[in-house]
């Protein structure tokens, strides 16, 4: 079975520090991993997929197979990224689709 | 719309009450996802439609809960004789074709059961 997890409920950094958000992964098969945020008021959206190997707003998180890590990082942070922030493992059901497994999140705050 | 469309924003439901959700997708995603997000958890999935054939409806939590999207495009998920361990947030996704595209979450339905 798959399992996500994010061992930080929160986490506050002051404003210019860098940031690092944990998330750990439990597969048999070859994962693919994906960072979604939701910022106040607003719907679950997107940050980043590792097969992209991109950086958004900064963020970037690269997938180390051998600690099954995902941990999201930016150098410098920005009150902008408060948020909550979703760690996700894409697998495909026994039925053919798509699932994603959560991680239970961490609210960021960011301290001016 | 330009994005997905869930209603009711907010439900209270007495206990034993039945509710129905809505969720309008974007147009054109072929494939809908429900997720249930329970305070202080991460969405959990529940059930996926391609098209209107509901292909696994593995995660749905009890037989009280029915999902449906009969023309392929709107989706209503049902829950029968609600109890507090229902009180949740009920998310909808949708996807332009299937694996490996972005999926885009709505809102979500916030339910409170009393």
């Amino acid at each position: 079975a798959q399992r996500v997890t994010q061992p930080e409920k929160l986490l506050s950094v002051f404003k210019g520090a860098p940031v690092e958000l944990k998330c750990n992964y439990s597969y048999s098969g070859s994962p693919e991993l994906f960072w979604y945020v939701q910022y106040s008021r607003q719907r679950l959206q997107l940050l980043l997929r590792h097969i992209s190997r991109e950086s958004i707003k900064g963020f970037t998180a690269d997938l180390n197979k051998g600690e099954t890590s995902f941990h999201l990082k930016k150098p410098f942070a920005q009150e902008e990224d408060s948020a909550m922030y979703y760690c996700a493992l894409s697998h495909i059901s026994n039925f053919g689709n798509e699932k994603l497994t959560f991680g239970t999140g961490t609210r960021l705050t960011i301290i001016p | 719309g330009a994005g997905v469309s869930q209603s009711p924003r907010y439900k209270v439901a007495k206990r034993g009450q039945d509710v129905a959700l809505r969720c309008d997708p974007i147009s054109g995603h072929v494939s809908l996802f429900w997720y249930q997000q329970a305070l202080g958890q991460g969405p959990e999935f529940l059930t996926y439609f391609q098209n209107e054939a509901q292909l696994d409806k593995s995660g749905l939590p009890s037989d009280r809960f029915f999902a449906e999207r009969p023309e392929g495009s709107v989706s209503t998920l049902k829950i029968q004789r609600t109890q507090q361990e229902d009180s949740a947030v009920y998310l909808c996704a949708t996807q332009q074709g299937s694996s490996g595209n972005t999926i885009y979450f709505g809102e979500g339905s916030w339910l409170t059961v009393v």
